[in-house]
């Protein structure tokens, strides 16, 4: 049984196309994130919900929108897609409050490449 | 501002060779620091952690040790295997935030 699962793991789309990246996790965490990897390894946050509120919104273009429907999932849909989106996303989840370290658990990733 | 630097890699090693890969870091406060793995294909995976300085993390025979004094969470295994084969990300988090910041990655190959 899958902790952290997001679908799809392959995207591949054209420019300018409208596309969404759905993830769910059944640890009973609080809190959920989305991580990009470009193709050097490089890791950065992009957006992170507690509890379906936004509370970390790093510096991401507009055309990325999160949503949070419950605690449990965290969806990632983007608009009008151009080649630098290509990427590997990830979700991951973590516990949060002070009796935690809130160590990530990590989905395997949707590789979306941008043609 | 909070930040963790590691080596570039990428690092070959020969089976039962000794691993270090250095990780420092700059922060505010008292963070909790990591050691994730990923595995070709794969999403990342906690491999250790610690809490608190002199605090050891230690798994699969990995280890690194807090050392406030030096900044440093170096990651440490005796005798690699090919299995080992993998990009190893040294990350924080602080103390009272709930980002986590990843170094930049560390390949390393295993020849047999």
């Amino acid at each position: 049984d899958t902790a952290v699962s997001q679908t799809p793991k392959y995207l591949v789309t054209q420019m300018g196309n409208d596309k969404s990246i759905k993830c769910e996790q059944n640890l009973g965490h609080d809190t959920m994130y989305w991580y990009k990897q470009d193709s050097k390894k490089f890791l950065k946050i992009m957006f992170s919900y507690n509890n379906k509120e936004l509370i970390i919104n790093e510096t991401v273009p507009n055309r990325f929108s999160p949503k949070s429907p419950d605690k449990a999932h965290l969806n990632l849909h983007i608009n009008s897609l151009e080649l630098g989106d290509s990427a590997v996303y990830f979700c991951a989840s973590s516990q949060l409050g002070s009796a935690n370290t809130g160590e990530l658990f990590f989905g395997e990733g949707s590789r979306l490449t941008v043609l | 501002g909070n930040s963790v630097t590691q080596m570039e890699g990428p690092v070959t090693l020969s089976e039962e060779a000794f691993l270090t890969i250095n990780c420092t870091y700059t922060a505010t406060g008292y963070p909790s620091l990591f050691w994730y793995v990923q595995y070709p294909g794969e999403g990342l995976q906690l491999l250790l952690k610690a809490t608190k300085a002199d605090d050891k993390g230690s798994n699969k025979g990995f280890e690194a040790t807090y050392r406030k004094e030096t900044t440093s969470f170096h990651l440490e295994k005796g005798s690699v295997q090919v299995s080992d084969s993998a990009v190893y990300f040294c990350a924080l988090r602080y103390s009272s935030a709930s980002k986590i910041i990843f170094g930049s990655g560390t390949r390393l190959s295993i020849r047999p």
